[in-house]
């Protein structure tokens, strides 16, 4: 596609319940980046692809929180037993990799009430 | 301490004003820096990025790094309507994966016709 996709684009759940957040890179981008932002604040960065590579998820808060990707296509970010703390933005960008501008999607607007 | 800090603003400047916005990071060996422009609920868009020491212009735009003292700034020339928004500075340790970097918490800048 033309830009990173994210999907859905607001997400309103019950505490407790799972979430899946979705991710389409630009085609061709090796790296893929997970982000969350709260409101007014900067990106907390949680989760890198890089190709085939060990993912890096030293941003992971928390043993809820999993990401998958399948070489370079989709990822989906997991977040089980939702909690309040949880709401945010989260914003998934991707890149050629290395020093490459990252291009961020619009995100996915996660309320937990 | 966080480790990349930005006044939250709001700053304001009238039309045709220079806008400064500055940054001052915690790590030492830190190797790239970058400008996010951010919309009111869409995602960032980098604007400047800079490695070296001194001034980096694009056109209306001036990225300026001081390593001795950790302090990257960004002047905006001519400010416009158009460019308020809230700027996030992002640092990121080493000269790779741009995408994985530290982000700040934003300042919120304002430009008055």
């Amino acid at each position: 596609g033309a830009g990173v996709s994210q999907s859905p684009s607001n997400k309103v759940t019950e505490k407790g319940k799972d979430v899946e957040l979705r991710c389409d890179p630009i085609s061709g981008h090796t790296a893929l980046y997970w982000y969350r932002q709260r409101l007014g604040q900067g990106l907390e960065f949680l989760i890198y692809f890089q190709g085939n590579s060990a993912p890096d998820k030293s941003g992971l808060p928390s043993d809820r929180f999993s990401a998958e990707r399948t070489g370079e296509s989709v990822s989906t970010l997991t977040i089980q037993r939702t909690q309040q703390e949880d709401s945010a933005v989260y914003l998934c960008a991707s890149s050629l990799g290395g020093l490459d501008e990252a291009f961020f999607g619009q995100g996915t607007r996660l309320t937990v009430v | 301490q966080k480790e990349v800090e930005q006044n939250s603003g709001p700053l304001s400047v009238p039309e045709g004003a220079i806008a400064s916005l500055n940054c001052t990071y915690s790590d030492r060996g830190s190797q790239s820096f970058f400008w996010y422009r951010q919309y009111s609920g869409k995602s960032p868009e980098l604007i400047m990025f800079i490695y070296s020491n001194g001034d980096k212009e694009d056109g209306r735009f001036t990225a300026q790094l001081n390593k001795a003292s950790q302090y990257v700034s960004l002047l905006i020339r001519d400010s416009q309507p158009s460019d308020s928004a809230t700027y996030l500075c992002a640092v990121n340790p080493h000269n790779t994966n741009a995408g994985k970097s530290t982000f700040g918490d934003g300042t919120t800048l304002t430009v008055k016709p």
